[in-house]
């Protein structure tokens, strides 16, 4: 079965610090790999996606991720994060050929102070 | 983007009620949903998938007449707690891919807060 694992459950950081967000998954098959961020009271949104190609992805708003297979690691990172970056950071999964389901890491709350 | 909306955003409801909950893809259509469900600080846990047209997939553990999942329409997806239960309080978001397909993104409902007493 597939799993997805954020070892990171709470981070806070200063406005400017660097942000790297670990996930590592369980699958044997070829995957397709998600960011979502949940901002306080709103739906979750898609930050990147990595299908196939280069495995590091840039999405919205600087961040960026990078695929390393022989890891199963997806972790997303950003140079300088904002106040406005608070928000739930998951990571997701789905396996390539199947069904669109996704299967979800736990979730890590970001905390960035001004 | 693709827009997914999710009616009521909350309810409370008494024990032993039932409670529908309505996903709907605005600008698209959608020949499958997914329905998760969210426990504070914890991450989305998908309950089923709903299927148009066809019967629902519901994952382990989930209680198919427990969780009602009705894909009416190519835009409408309605999951129906069923004798509602204090534990049955959660929030249960839905999502829709936008094209057909298995590697399209998926776009996620704002939610909907059930809270049972």
């Amino acid at each position: 079965a597939q799993s997805v694992s954020q070892h990171n459950h709470h981070v806070i950081l200063s406005e400017a610090a660097s942000l790297e967000l670990g996930c590592n998954y369980s699958y044997g098959g070829t995957v397709n790999l998600f960011w979502y961020v949940q901002y306080p009271g709103q739906h979750l949104q898609l930050l990147l996606k990595y299908f196939s190609g280069d495995p590091l992805v840039k999405g919205i708003k600087g961040f960026e991720a990078e695929f390393i297979k022989s890891k199963f690691s997806f972790n997303l990172r950003k140079p300088s994060v904002q106040w406005s970056d608070t928000a739930e950071y998951f990571c997701a999964v789905n396996a390539r050929g199947a069904t669109n389901k996704l299967i979800f890491g736990t979730g890590t709350l970001l905390a960035v102070q001004p | 983007g693709a827009v997914v909306s999710q009616h009521p955003s909350r309810v409370i409801c008494k024990s032993g009620t039932s409670v529908k909950i309505e996903c709907r893809s605005l600008d698209f259509q959608a020949t499958t949903m997914f329905w998760y469900r969210q426990f504070p600080k914890q991450s989305l846990m998908l309950m089923a998938t709903s299927n148009e047209g066809s019967k629902a997939t519901y994952e382990q553990g989930v209680e198919k007449d427990k969780f009602l999942i009705n894909h009416a329409s190519l835009t409408l997806s309605t999951l129906t707690v069923t004798s509602a239960h204090p534990e049955d309080s959660s929030f249960y978001i839905c999502s829709a891919p936008s094209e057909a397909g298995v590697q399209e993104t998926q776009y996620f409902g704002p939610g909907t807060r059930l809270l049972v007493l």
